[in-house]
């Protein structure tokens, strides 16, 4: 079964202060790995997926088949990164769909 | 972005009343589901449905019915609304393939009193 956690419900760190969001999944196949985020008053809306090994907005997120994690990082965080953040794993086979963790919410401080 | 728009975006019920969620796109997606939202919980899977022609239950599929009147319509009922029913409703749209993402919707916010 699909299964994805994320421990923290809520981080808070400083303006500057690196980030990491944790995300750990359960799948026995080849996932795919993604981090939506949802700002507030706006919709939920994709940040990165690891298939494209993009950095978006400063955020990073490296898949390690091995402990089956895929940490959200960032060196320096910002004030409007604070949001509400979804790691979401889509399976290989056809038909699969997207399941979500939690959530964690990020505050970052000034 | 008002590619995947859902209405009402509030409603407040009763327990017992059957109440619609209407949700609508434009961005041409053969893919739509129906996610809620709880603190804590994340969003949870109810429906999706690949075609016209394709209803599947998702993970929390009791209580709630669906109707896909178009390819661009995917409705969401609640038949006999229920306080724990009480939640944010997402509707999305995607498209297979390896790039693909989902594309949500603003939201709805149901309150079952």
């Amino acid at each position: 079964a699909q299964r994805v956690t994320q421990p923290e419900k809520l981080l808070s760190v400083f303006k500057g202060a690196p980030v990491e969001l944790k995300c750990n999944y359960s799948y026995s196949g080849s996932p795919e790995l993604f981090w939506y985020v949802q700002y507030s008053r706006q919709r939920l809306q994709l940040l990165l997926r690891h298939i494209s090994r993009e950095s978006i907005k400063g955020f990073t997120a490296d898949l390690n088949k091995g402990e089956t994690s895929f940490h959200l990082k960032k060196p320096f965080a910002q004030e409007e990164d604070s949001a509400m953040y979804y790691c979401a794993l889509r399976g290989d086979n056809y038909g699969q769909n997207f399941v979500f963790g939690p959530g964690t919410r990020l505050s970052v401080l000034p | 972005d008002a590619d995947v728009t859902q209405t009402p975006r509030n409603r407040i019920t009763k327990t017992g009343k059957r109440i619609m969620l209407e949700c609508s796109q434009t961005k041409g997606h053969d893919r739509m589901y129906w996610y809620r939202q709880d603190p804590g919980l994340g969003l949870r899977l109810i429906y999706y449905s690949f075609d016209v022609k394709d209803i599947n239950k998702g993970e929390i599929s009791d209580g709630y019915s669906v109707s896909r009147q178009a390819q661009a319509k995917f409705s969401l009922s609640l038949e006999s609304a229920i306080p724990n029913q009480t939640a944010l409703y997402f509707c999305a749209t995607g498209s297979p393939g390896a790039l693909s993402e989902q594309f949500f919707g603003p939201g709805t916010r149901l309150t079952v009193l």
